[in-house]
Parts: structure tokens; sequence; C-alpha cells
């Protein structure tokens, strides 16, 4: 069958550290993977995109890695603060050219000051 | 304003009702899609369309029904309330040729 899964348990770090989350899926060939943050009661909100023919994307803290040989996306937050503390989704973009975008369950992060 | 905009952002409906959700994009995207949002299962595609009067299923579409007349209009209708439709429905737009999925803020719908 066909899953993304990230972990479903919070994830809890310390001010100032790296937050790594991870991104598996399985009978999935997407044409790229995205990042997207949540806050409680709002909309997704994009951050990152990463290509099937691309190892790693960074955009500020922000670091995404592809490995489509493991079906693995790495998420890093470098110096992460109490406001990076959010619901972070990720999502596959699936059929033709990508126009489905297919999400996991999302994995929240809280950062303790 | 500009963006997107969903509406009601909360409905209490009874089962067997007629409901529709309404989302409004300004920015003329040409995809528009409909997810609906329970603990334990994120985030699951209902119904997406990629231009007016093009729609399609997505994972989870029974009891739903879409309309797209128009560009910018793409309403959400359950046809038949029913208390396992209780969740938090999400409409999102993307432009023609890009990635980036731009969302509402999402509508609490509660069936009893």
């Amino acid at each position: 069958s066909q899953k993304i899964e990230q972990n479903s348990e919070a994830l809890n770090i310390q001010e100032g550290k790296t937050a790594t989350l991870t991104c598996n899926y399985t009978n999935y060939s997407p044409a790229y993977l995205q990042w997207y943050r949540q806050d409680p009661g709002r909309g997704p909100v994009f951050l990152l995109l990463i290509r099937e023919n691309e190892k790693e994307k960074r955009k500020e803290r922000l670091k995404v890695t592809f490995d489509t040989t493991l079906k693995q996306s790495l998420f890093h937050i470098t110096a992460s603060q109490p406001a990076d503390s959010a619901t972070y989704l990720c999502a596959l973009g699936l059929g033709n050219a990508g126009n489905m975008l297919t999400f996991g369950g999302g994995t929240r992060l809280m950062v303790k000051p | 304003d500009a963006g997107i905009t969903q509406s009601p952002r909360y409905k209490i409906t009874e089962t067997g009702r007629q409901v529709t959700l309404m989302c409004h994009q300004t920015w003329s995207h040409s995809y528009m899609f409909w997810y609906r949002q329970d603990l334990g299962h994120g985030l699951r595609l209902i119904y997406y369309s990629a231009a007016a009067d093009i729609t399609d299923k997505g994972e989870v579409s029974d009891g739903y029904v879409v309309s797209r007349s128009k560009t910018e209009n793409f309403p959400l209708t359950l046809e038949s309330a029913t208390r396992s439709q209780t969740s938090v429905y999400f409409c999102a737009s993307r432009n023609l040729g890009g990635t980036e999925a731009f969302f509402g803020q999402g509508t609490r719908l509660t069936v009893v």
C-alpha cells in the first residue's frame, strides 16, 4: 500500500539546537517533495520544495534532503527558536507533472527556551 | 482582499442536511483543491480541479460533490452530512506550472 509516514510523536528540542524531522514514503514515485508549516487553527504554509533529481535544498535556517533510493526526506531547522514551534507537513507531488499533492500526517515541533 | 478565502469558518449542521463550503481565490490560479484534516490522518484530498469545468476525485470523495463554473470559486457540497464528515476542511489553490499550494484558513465543520 502507499504510505507517507512522519513521526506522529511531538519532537521537543532546546532553543538553539538543530531540529530534524523525517518523512518516509512507500510505493510512490514523486516528481517532487514539499515541506509545509502549519500553526494551530491555520492552513499550511509552503516552506521548501525539492525535486526528484535534487539531493539538498537550503533556505535561510532550513535545509531539506531528498533520497529517492531510501524514499526519505529530512527537514532540518538550525539554530531553532521557540517561534519555530509548529506542525510540519511533508507533501509528495504526484500524478501528471506532480499535479496532486499528497500529505503526510505531520510532526509537531516544540522548541523550548 | 487578495488571496484565498473560505466560508464559513465554523459550521454546525445536523445529520442528513446538505451543506456547502465556499472557497474563493483572487489569483486566477488554475488548480484548486479540497482537503479534509483529521487527527491521525493528516490532510486527505477530497477533490481537485485543473480548470473551470474540470474536476476529479481524490482519495476520499464519497459523499462530496464539487463544481467549478468559474475559475475563482470551488464550492464543496456534502449532499447528506454524516457524523464521519466532522472535520476541518481546507481549500487550496496553485498556479498552472507552479508547485506551491496556497491554503485557506479552513472551515471547521461539526455534524451532530
